[in-house]
């Protein structure tokens, strides 16, 4: 079936550090991908997409490209915030799944510290 | 995109008692989903609401806990009935402007059972 795995957090890391946070997807044909953010006490927001092999989404300095040959859809991000402290969902949907129906990974906790 | 505004944006309630969310978009969809976001997950699909017709609820929902009302395309209500500490959560509603587009989220509801 279709599924969305993420790294394990949460993630620690020194502002100005490079953020990954890996995400790999299993699905049939080829489904649009997404990265929502949800800060501190918030609901989620889209952070970026891709809806097709090699597209790149970016967005407030995050990137992710989707390579359909290693099925992932990894985040990066050259020099973390403070005020990037959030949780990362990583996220797929389209082809084949029912009525749009979005599935999420469990998400990635992110901390930064000054 | 679709811009939503949800409340209550946080609650305290009662065990035993019932609270009704709204969800109100500042545009026609067809369909409305709610989630369940638990403490330290991911989100989870409650049910998709059409307009006209009754909601369809994911496993492990039912209509009698969790009634739907999507009385015109723009509006939904859900609501958490007989409460218990266990429904403590985020619940959010959510629409989609288009596949690969992915959802807008509502803010987000904040319920602690007592």
């Amino acid at each position: 079936g279709n599924s969305v795995t993420q790294m394990e957090g949460p993630v620690t890391l020194s502002e100005e550090a490079f953020l990954t946070i890996n995400c790999t997807y299993t699905a049939t044909g080829y489904p649009s991908l997404f990265w929502y953010v949800q800060y501190p006490g918030e609901g989620l927001q889209l952070l970026l997409k891709a809806t097709k092999a090699d597209d790149k989404g970016s967005n407030k300095g995050f990137e992710a490209t989707y390579r359909k040959e290693t099925t992932s859809f990894h985040l990066e991000k050259g020099s973390v915030q403070v005020s990037d402290s959030a949780v990362y969902f990583c996220a797929l949907s389209g082809w084949g799944l029912p009525y749009d129906k979005v599935i999420f990974g469990p998400g990635t906790s992110l901390s930064v510290i000054p | 995109s679709a811009v939503i505004s949800q409340k209550p944006s946080r609650d305290i309630c009662q065990r035993g008692t019932s609270l009704t969310i709204q969800c109100q978009v500042d545009s026609q969809v067809t369909m409305m989903f709610w989630y369940r976001q638990q403490p330290g997950q991911s989100l989870t699909l409650i049910a998709t609401a059409n307009q006209g017709s009754e909601a369809t609820y994911e496993s492990g929902f039912v209509i009698d806990k969790f009634p739907i009302s999507r009385p015109n395309l723009t509006f939904s209500t859900l609501t958490v009935s007989n409460m218990s500490p266990e429904d403590s959560s985020i619940y959010l509603c959510s629409v989609i402007p288009g596949t690969a587009n992915g959802y807008t989220f509502g803010s987000g509801t904040r319920l602690t059972v007592v």
